[in-house]
């Protein structure tokens, strides 16, 4: 079955810096790769995600990266805001079905 | 309601006893998925249901763990003989089809003493 790896597991950045989050996956059968935002205590909800007929997809401060080919998958925020600090998660699917199998979770702590 | 709702939030039981946890997805929601989170770390799945049938339950860890959907909306994660190991936030999710956004509800909390 699928395998999804995320880095770092803590991360802590300056107001105003840019964050990086990175996963990799198994399965080159995989071809939806959605990021979720967990704060604490709270549901996942999903931030954005890309398929794999694309390379890059942003929203606002947010962007994402697939790299089919080494089959990895990374999270850009920049500008970040004390408001971004929660727990990330990627997570990755084939065709079937849309079973996530999601990353360990990446924690971020935005310092004012 | 406008988001997925789980029932109950907290549950806490004895070592042994049976367990019941209520998933009602977003109303027209064809996929609907349980999945388990553990302390710090990323949610693990467990079933998913297109409709009535269960079309996955590869994630279900034993015959302890059983779920229904009988009318293709509300859904049911039934586990026997709870175990201590069994504690974790059990989160529901729905999505409009199976290649769609899923939508998580706030999970049901489950404590086994």
């Amino acid at each position: 079955g699928e395998n999804v790896e995320q880095h770092p597991s803590t991360l802590s950045v300056q107001e105003g810096d840019s964050a990086v989050i990175k996963c990799t996956y198994s399965d080159s059968a995989s071809n939806y790769f959605p990021w979720y935002k967990q704060e604490l205590g709270k549901r996942p909800q999903l931030i954005i995600d890309i398929r794999s007929n694309v390379g890059e997809k942003k929203d606002q401060r947010i962007a994402v990266t697939l790299n089919k080919t080494a089959k990895h998958f990374s999270l850009h925020i920049t500008e970040t805001q004390p408001e971004d600090s929660a727990v990330y998660f990627c997570a990755a699917s084939g065709d079937a079905g849309n079973m996530l199998t999601f990353g360990g979770g990446t924690r971020l702590m935005v310092k004012p | 309601g406008a988001g997925v709702s789980q029932t109950p939030s907290n549950k806490v039981t004895e070592k042994g006893k049976y367990v019941e946890l209520r998933c009602d997805p977003i109303s027209g929601h064809t996929a609907l998925y349980w999945y388990r989170q553990s302390l710090g770390q990323g949610p693990e799945f467990l079933i998913y249901f297109q409709g009535t049938g269960a079309a996955d339950d590869s994630g279900l860890p034993n015959d302890r763990f059983f779920a229904v959907r009988p009318e293709g909306s509300v859904s049911t994660l039934k586990i026997q003989r709870t175990e201590r190991g069994d504690s974790a936030v059990y989160l529901c999710a729905s999505s409009l089809v199976s290649t769609g956004e899923l939508f998580f509800g706030e999970g049901s909390r489950l404590t086994v003493l």
